[in-house]
C-alpha cells in the first residue's frame, strides 16, 4: 500500500533554532513530491514541488530537498509566524496525491 | 484571484438531514476534488472529478455523492448526514496531471452533525 509518512508528529522550537521535517514515502513512480503549509482554520497553501532527486528549492526561511525515498523541509533560524502545520504529499502514477498526517510546528518567541 | 471558493464556511446539521457543499475555481482547471480532513486522520480523497462529465470514488466515498455541474463547479452532497460525517472539508483543483502539478485548496466547510 502506498503510505506517505511525516515525522515527527509536533516540534517545538524557539525562534532561531533551526530543523528539519521528515517525509518518507513507500511508493513508486514518483511524478512529483508537494510540500504544504496549513494555518488553523484554513485550507493548504502550495509551498513546493519536487520532481527528482537531488532537486532542492528554497523560499524565504524554507528549503525542501529530495532523494529517492525521503524529502526533508529545512527551516532555518524559524520565527513566530512559521507555526502552522507542514504537509508532505506524493503524486504517483495513478494521477492522484497522497497525503502525510502532517507536523504541527510551533515556534516560540 | 478567487482561486477555488467554498460555501458555506460553516454549517451544523442534525442526523438524517441532507445539505450540498458547493465549490467553484475560476482557474480552467480539469480536474476537481473533495476532501475530508480529521484530527490524526490526514487529508482522506472522498470523490474526484479527472475532467467535466466524469467522477469517480476516492478512499472515502460511502454516505456522499457528487456532481461536476460544469468545467468550473464540483459539489458534494450529503443524503442523510450522520455525526461521523463531522469534519472539515476542502475542495481542490488541478490542471490535467495533479500527480505532476498538485493542488489549489479552498478554504473548508466545517460541518458539524448532531
Amino acid at each position: 500500500e502506498d503510505q506517505v509518512t511525516q515525522s515527527p508528529e509536533a516540534l517545538r522550537l524557539q525562534e532561531g533554532e533551526s530543523s528539519s521535517l521528515n517525509c518518507s514515502y513507500t511508493v513508486s513512480g514518483l511524478r512529483g513530491l508537494f510540500w504544504y503549509r496549513q494555518d488553523p482554520g484554513k485550507g493548504p497553501e502550495f509551498l513546493f514541488t519536487l520532481y527528482s532527486a537531488g532537486e532542492e528549492k528554497e523560499k524565504e526561511r524554507l528549503k525542501a530537498t529530495l532523494t529517492k525515498k525521503e524529502s526533508f523541509l529545512h527551516i532555518t533560524a524559524p520565527k513566530p509566524e512559521d507555526s502552522a502545520t507542514y504537509l508532505c504529499a506524493f503524486g504517483g502514477r495513478d494521477d492522484k496525491i497522497i497525503f502525510g498526517k502532517g507536523t504541527r510546528l510551533h515556534i516560540l518567541p | 484571484n478567487a482561486g477555488v471558493t467554498q460555501t458555506p464556511k460553516f454549517q451544523v446539521l442534525k442526523t438524517g438531514q441532507s445539505m450540498t457543499l458547493q465549490c467553484a475555481q475560476d482557474m480552467n482547471h480539469n480536474s476537481m476534488y473533495w476532501y475530508r480532513q480529521d484530527p490524526g486522520m490526514g487529508l482522506r480523497l472522498i470523490y474526484y472529478s479527472a475532467s467535466e462529465g466524469t467522477t469517480d470514488k476516492g478512499e472515502v466515498p460511502n454516505g456522499y455523492n457528487v456532481s461536476r455541474l460544469n468545467k468550473r463547479e464540483f459539489s458534494l452532497r450529503l443524503e442523510s448526514a450522520a455525526p461521523s460525517q463531522t469534519s472539515v472539508y476542502f475542495c481542490a483543483s488541478s490542471e490535467a496531471g495533479g500527480a505532476d502539478y498538485g493542488y489549489t485548496f479552498g478554504s473548508g466547510t466545517r460541518l458539524t452533525v448532531v
